[in-house]
């Protein structure tokens, strides 16, 4: 099983300031990556698959970068709809994993 | 656009067998070109992959749950299930079904979610 590990945990982050989170796969997962973005009581909603192609509807403001094992979601300056939480999955071998989340809280 | 509703019921008591449906509108449930997935993810914590169906055929399980899960499809109903077995505390979870396109294994999109608590 491939292990997904994020960090850090959690950052605070003002408006406006860019945030970079990082996702660290065990092994390769080529770019079968994706990222997704939850909000307390909802379901997450995808952001980036192909580990840096935006899904429909994402803003811009929101890039996915790495291939291999080291991979990055950074949020160019943010919105107040942004401090969430946020996952990688990687979708390369059985069984699918993700990682343990980021938390982008109000700093 | 594909959308998931997910239903059944909130509590379960331990032994027995969670039970919970996907309806799919706005796609077939037949379709070769999407795939249809159940997550959980327990109170507080990250999330987890149970399962996922193929054209309506191929079955893919996590291995920490599949000698206790069944993912199947009723191309009657559109919809898709889940059962668990001999449920204990530890699988009380927010359950989500989702979708994603075929031979791409993420998830999108996803059903509304369903908290199941197990206890007697």
């Amino acid at each position: 099983e491939i292990v997904m590990t994020q960090s850090p945990a959690t950052l605070s982050v003002s408006p406006g300031e860019r945030a970079t989170l990082s996702c660290r796969a065990s092994q390769s997962v080529s770019s079968n990556l994706a990222w997704y973005q939850q909000k307390p009581g909802q379901a997450p909603r995808l952001l980036i698959y192909g580990a840096s192609t935006r899904a429909t509807g994402i803003p811009d403001r929101f890039t996915g970068s790495g291939s291999g094992t080291q991979f990055t979601l950074t949020i160019s300056s943010l919105q107040s709809e942004d401090f969430a939480v946020y996952f990688c999955q990687q979708y390369n071998n059985w069984p699918l994993t993700f990682g343990g989340g980021t938390k982008v809280e109000i700093k | 656009q594909l959308q998931l509703q997910q239903s059944g019921p909130g509590l379960v008591k331990p032994s027995e067998t969670l039970s919970l449906t996907c309806t799919v509108s706005g796609g077939s449930i037949s379709s070769t070109s999407d795939y249809w997935g159940w997550l959980r993810q327990p109170p507080g914590k990250g999330l987890e992959w149970i399962g996922s169906l193929y054209y309506f055929a191929s079955t893919y399980y996590n291995p920490s749950l599949k000698s206790r899960v069944t993912i199947s499809a009723d191309t009657s109903k559109n919809q898709f299930s889940l059962k668990l077995s001999s449920v204990t505390a530890a699988d009380t979870a927010v359950y989500y079904c989702a979708s994603g396109p075929t031979y791409f294994n993420w998830f999108d999109p996803w059903g509304q979610g369903t908290l199941v608590t197990v206890s007697s």
